[in-house]
Formats: structure tokens, C-alpha cells, sequence
């Protein structure tokens, strides 16, 4: 059964740092992995999706890497600031799995003091 | 320009009543999703469609079905509400079968007292 694991559950950090997510799988037959962002009370905004192919992806000040050998991904995010503050979640596709259904994490909440 | 709406936003009902929630996506994907974030924000799929194939997660109780009128809408209708079913309910949707980047509705906040 598929696990996924992000640590810390919570971060904070002053503004200006740069930072690292860090996320989990026990199964590394996947597809892809897929980083997203969840404001409190808001729905889930996707960052970035790597393909079980790939070791990363870039958007901006975000950089996602993923080791599908080991069962690992980070999200670097770079000069960290306020609007940064969100839940930041992980999720894999399952080869084999049924339909794409992701497999999420908790969540890591992070807190950019200004 | 909403790339996946869901209706309504905020739900409040009692117990033992059915109720719907209505899910469209305009990007023209191929399958859809209902997931459902619980107190703790835990995510976990309920369901995911595509015209062929409706794959229903086993630990969701048949008073929960989704029903497609076309390929654009996946609706969630839920019988004999239950306390236990409060929760935030999302829908998705992704092309490619499956594998494909999903994107995610707002959510609906359901509250059943």
C-alpha cells in the first residue's frame, strides 16, 4: 500500500530564506508526482508535476526534485516570502493504481514571517 | 475562466437528508475526480470517472454516488447524510486517463448537524 510522508508537518521561516519541502513514497512504481499549495479555507493550486522520467521541474522560485529509487522528492522554494505561506502538499500516481487516483500526503504548513 | 467549478461552496443540512453537489470543468479533460478532505485535511480520492470507466474507492459507502451527464460534469449525491460525512468535498479533473496533471475545484464545505 502506497504511503506518502512529508516532513516537517510545519515550518516557519523569516522572509528572504530559501527552504526545502520534503516528501516520501513507499512505492516507487508511480507515474508522476505533483506539488501543490492550499490556502486556508481554498482549494488546491497545482505548482508542479514531474513525471516518473524526470529528476525536476522549475517554476520561478520553485524547483521540485524527485529520486523515484529512493522514494523522494523536495520542493526547494527560493527567497521565500509572506504570500508563500500556505499548506504545501504532495501527491503521487500509481502505476497499476485506479484511474490516476493521487495518493496525498499531510501536508507540510508554512508560515514566512515578514 | 473557472477551470473546475463546484456548487455550492458551503452546505449546512441534518441528518438523514440527500443532497447534491454539482462539479464542471471547462479544459476539456477526459476524467474526473471527487476527493474528500476530512477535520484533519487529510485528502483521500472517493472516486474517478471518464466516459468508460467509473472506479470507486472501496471505503466509500454506497450513499455516496457520482453520476456524469456528460463529459464536462461529475456530480456527487449523497444519501441519508450522516454526521461523519462533514467534510470538504473537492472535485478534479485531468486529461491523458489519468495520469495527467490534475486541477482542482475550490471545494465544498459540507456540515451535516
Amino acid at each position: 500500500k502506497q504511503e506518502v510522508t512529508q516532513i516537517p508537518a510545519a515550518l516557519s521561516v523569516p522572509e528572504g530564506e530559501n527552504l526545502v519541502l520534503n516528501c516520501s513514497f513507499t512505492d516507487s512504481a508511480i507515474y508522476n508526482l505533483q506539488w501543490f499549495r492550499q490556502d486556508p479555507g481554498k482549494g488546491l493550486t497545482s505548482l508542479l508535476l514531474i513525471q516518473s522520467s524526470q529528476r525536476e521541474q522549475t517554476s520561478g522560485r520553485l524547483n521540485a526534485s524527485l529520486d523515484k529509487s529512493s522514494g523522494r522528492s523536495t520542493l526547494y522554494i527560493a527567497a521565500s516570502q509572506p504570500g508563500d505561506s500556505a499548506t504545501y502538499l504532495c501527491a503521487v500516481t500509481l502505476i497499476g493504481g485506479s484511474q490516476g487516483n493521487l495518493i496525498f500526503g499531510k501536508g507540510t504548513k508554512l508560515s514566512v514571517k515578514p | 475562466d473557472t477551470a473546475v467549478s463546484q456548487t455550492p461552496k458551503y452546505l449546512v443540512t441534518q441528518m438523514g437528508n440527500d443532497k447534491s453537489i454539482k462539479c464542471e470543468q471547462n479544459l476539456g479533460h477526459d476524467t474526473m475526480y471527487w476527493y474528500k478532505q476530512d477535520s484533519k485535511k487529510f485528502l483521500k480520492i472517493m472516486f474517478s470517472y471518464n466516459n468508460k470507466e467509473l472506479i470507486i474507492n472501496e471505503t466509500v459507502p454506497n450513499r455516496f454516488s457520482p453520476k456524469s451527464p456528460d463529459k464536462a460534469h461529475l456530480n456527487l449525491h449523497i444519501n441519508s447524510l450522516e454526521l461523519g460525512d462533514s467534510a470538504v468535498y473537492f472535485c478534479a479533473s485531468s486529461q491523458d486517463s489519468g495520469v495527467g496533471e490534475q486541477f482542482f475545484g475550490p471545494g465544498t464545505r459540507l456540515t451535516v448537524l
